[in-house]
């Protein structure tokens, strides 16, 4: 299996744009996370999904954000629209139920926004 | 005050050092306690995982839970230069609802092994 995938790996918009950040699973995981990681704030839980269906998204910053999982093998996080403070690196990552302690991290897309 | 409180460092060792990379944190409910590393640019992997108090060894690695005082532990023994990385302790309640699979991570702690 090629792993958790992200696109893009990085994005430069401007202020106000829209956004959106891909994420293909790893085959057969039943769980998916969206994270965002910045040197102030660490490792943050956007929202996670459970089959596709959302399970908690309290982590989502507010409704600039949104996130699908239309099917199983794909997720988009949407940011529209987008401000400097969103400038970040975006992890999605899957898990097998039977170990959710252990998620495979994609690469990350690490978003500008100027 | 979070709920995970990690030194972010940076620490700096030589080469062949032990390593001592700590975590503390507030929620009592927490039971299954984790290390991720994370290479530069890249996502973070399993290192280990722990459940409740106790130690867990693997290799030059040692997990410590203590529970009591809500405080873990990572020791790395022999330290190499290819250890250089950030490492986060998660930890994770596993209580049902919401909270099954949601794991809370530390800021991390950057780590250099110098040669």
């Amino acid at each position: 299996d090629a792993g958790v995938i992200q696109s893009p790996r990085h994005e430069v918009t401007e202020m106000g744009q829209e956004v959106t950040l891909r994420c293909k699973p790893i085959s057969g995981h039943d769980y998916l996370f969206w994270y965002r990681q910045t040197m102030m704030r660490g490792l943050e839980l956007l929202i996670y999904f459970n089959n596709n269906v959302p399970i908690d998204d309290s982590g989502m910053p507010e409704d600039r954000f949104s996130a699908k999982m239309p099917n199983a093998s794909f997720s988009t996080l949407k940011i529209q629209p987008s401000e400097p403070r969103d400038s970040a690196v975006y992890f999605c990552a899957s898990s097998f139920d039977l170990s959710l302690y252990e998620q495979y991290f994609g690469p990350g897309t690490r978003l500008t926004v100027t | 005050q979070k709920e995970v409180e990690q030194d972010p460092g940076p620490l700096s060792v030589p080469e062949g050092a032990i390593v001592s990379l700590n975590c503390t944190y507030s929620n009592s409910a927490f039971q299954y306690f984790m290390w991720y590393r994370q290479y530069s640019r890249k996502g973070p992997e399993l290192l280990m995982y722990t459940y409740s108090s106790g130690n867990k060894e693997d290799g030059r690695f040692t997990a410590q839970v203590d529970k009591s005082s809500k405080y873990i532990s990572l020791f790395i023994r022999d330290s190499q230069p290819s250890d250089s990385a950030t490492y986060l302790c998660a930890m994770s309640a596993n209580a049902g609802g919401t909270s099954y699979g949601k794991l809370t991570f530390g800021q991390g702690t950057i780590l250099t092994v110098h040669p």
